[in-house]
Order: structure tokens, then C-alpha cells, then sequence
């Protein structure tokens, strides 16, 4: 079993839909999770980390399950330019700062 | 401006050659990391630094190697004895007693 998993899509979503993508993980240890947007052939940015209360900013929403061992992100009113691959990260428990990524889960969003 | 700055953005490389990636941070950050991106695949890290002069390997650190004399520095070179070198290089910093990680815009890496 790959220790960070996602589903890799793609979503293919018209504008104004809500999407969620989760984030599976195996090491019940870890501490810290994260999403980034990476645009295509760019770099990663960060999103929005992940608390166990779960968060809020603007039209996304991540929430942490720790009991199943996943993260969600849920995307209300998609617009074209949330179009882009999301990638989940999760702390490698006892490592320090040491971050496993997923592979992406691509979303498309159409007119 | 801060930032992490990478160079080149594209590089190419004959087979049997050492090359240098740049990694650039004046964010003041402590630790340092670089990554490998595969089409359809994860990051995967190659090497981190928690401070400067000291730096660890991380899951595929074989055929790669880095320094960290300065605390803005990180550079990486891609030796002739990584088997499979043709791939998308990340570096990221982020401040010491934090997950978070930043990345730089990265540099593509093609071996002809």
C-alpha cells in the first residue's frame, strides 16, 4: 500500500459545481497535512494546510479524518482557473518536517 | 523580493555528465529540500538540510549529491551514476520547527 494515496481523475466538473477530492494515508503517526495546486509544468503552491478542526478559505474547505486516515478538500463554485492537478502532502511520522506527497488528482473545470 | 529561485528552468545533459542544479532562498528559512517529479508520480525527495553544513538523504538519494555551506544555498548535482536522471527537480525551504514547505519554480532536466 503506497504510504499517501489519491485518486488520480481526472474530475471533469462544468463552472459553479462543488468537487471533493480525498487523500488517503498509512502512518497513523502523522502529524502535519497539506494541500498544494500544481499548475502544469510549474511548481507546487501551497493551498491550504489541513487542522484537525478543519479549515476554511473561501470557496475551499479541508477537513482531516483521523480516524480513517484520510484528508478531504471540497471545492464550492468551481471556476475555470481552479483547473489543476491537487496534491496531497502528510508528515512521514518521526521524521522532522519530512513530507510525502500523493501523485494528484487532476481537475478539470468546464464552461 | 523573497523567494526561492531555481536555475536553469530547463537543462539538458549527455549521458556520462555531472550537472549542478541552482537553489536559491532569502526567506531566512532553515531547512532545504530537493525532489524529483516523474509524469503521473508523487514527489518524491532526494535530499534534505536542517541546518547548514549537515544534510540527510532522503528515499532516492543514489546517484545524487549536495551541499549546504550557506544557509541560502542548496545546490544539487545529478551524477552520471543516476541511472534515470530525465525528470522535473524541486526544491522547497521552510522554516525549522514546521511542516510547511515552499517551492521554488524548479528545473527540468532532460538527458539526451
Amino acid at each position: 500500500r503506497k504510504e499517501v494515496e489519491q485518486d488520480p481523475g481526472p474530475f471533469n466538473v462544468p463552472e459553479g459545481a462543488t468537487v471533493a477530492f480525498n487523500c488517503t494515508y498509512s502512518n497513523s503517526a502523522s502529524q502535519s497535512f497539506f494541500w498544494y495546486r500544481q499548475d502544469c509544468r510549474k511548481e507546487p503552491k501551497l493551498l491550504m494546510s489541513v487542522y484537525s478542526s478543519g479549515n476554511e478559505d473561501g470557496r475551499f474547505t479541508a477537513q482531516l479524518n483521523r480516524a480513517s486516515q484520510y484528508i478531504s478538500l471540497l471545492i464550492r463554485d468551481s471556476k475555470l482557473s481552479d483547473s489543476a492537478t491537487y496534491l496531497c502532502a502528510v508528515t512521514r511520522g518521526g521524521g522532522y518536517n519530512k513530507l510525502i506527497f500523493g501523485a494528484g488528482t487532476r481537475l478539470a473545470v468546464h464552461p | 523580493d523573497g523567494g526561492i529561485t531555481q536555475s536553469p528552468k530547463y537543462l539538458f545533459r549527455k549521458e556520462g555528465q555531472n550537472v549542478t542544479l541552482s537553489c536559491e532562498q532569502n526567506l531566512n528559512h532553515d531547512a532545504m529540500y530537493w525532489y524529483r517529479q516523474d509524469p503521473g508520480q508523487g514527489l518524491r525527495l532526494i535530499y534534505y538540510s536542517q541546518i547548514v553544513n549537515d544534510f540527510q538523504k532522503g528515499d532516492i538519494a543514489e546517484g545524487y549529491s549536495v551541499s549546504r555551506e550557506k544557509k541560502e544555498s542548496f545546490p544539487l548535482t545529478v551524477t552520471s551514476a543516476q541511472k534515470n536522471p530525465t525528470a522535473f527537480y524541486l526544491c522547497a525551504s521552510g522554516r525549522e520547527n514546521t511542516d510547511t514547505q515552499y517551492f521554488g519554480p524548479g528545473t527540468r532536466l532532460t538527458v539526451l
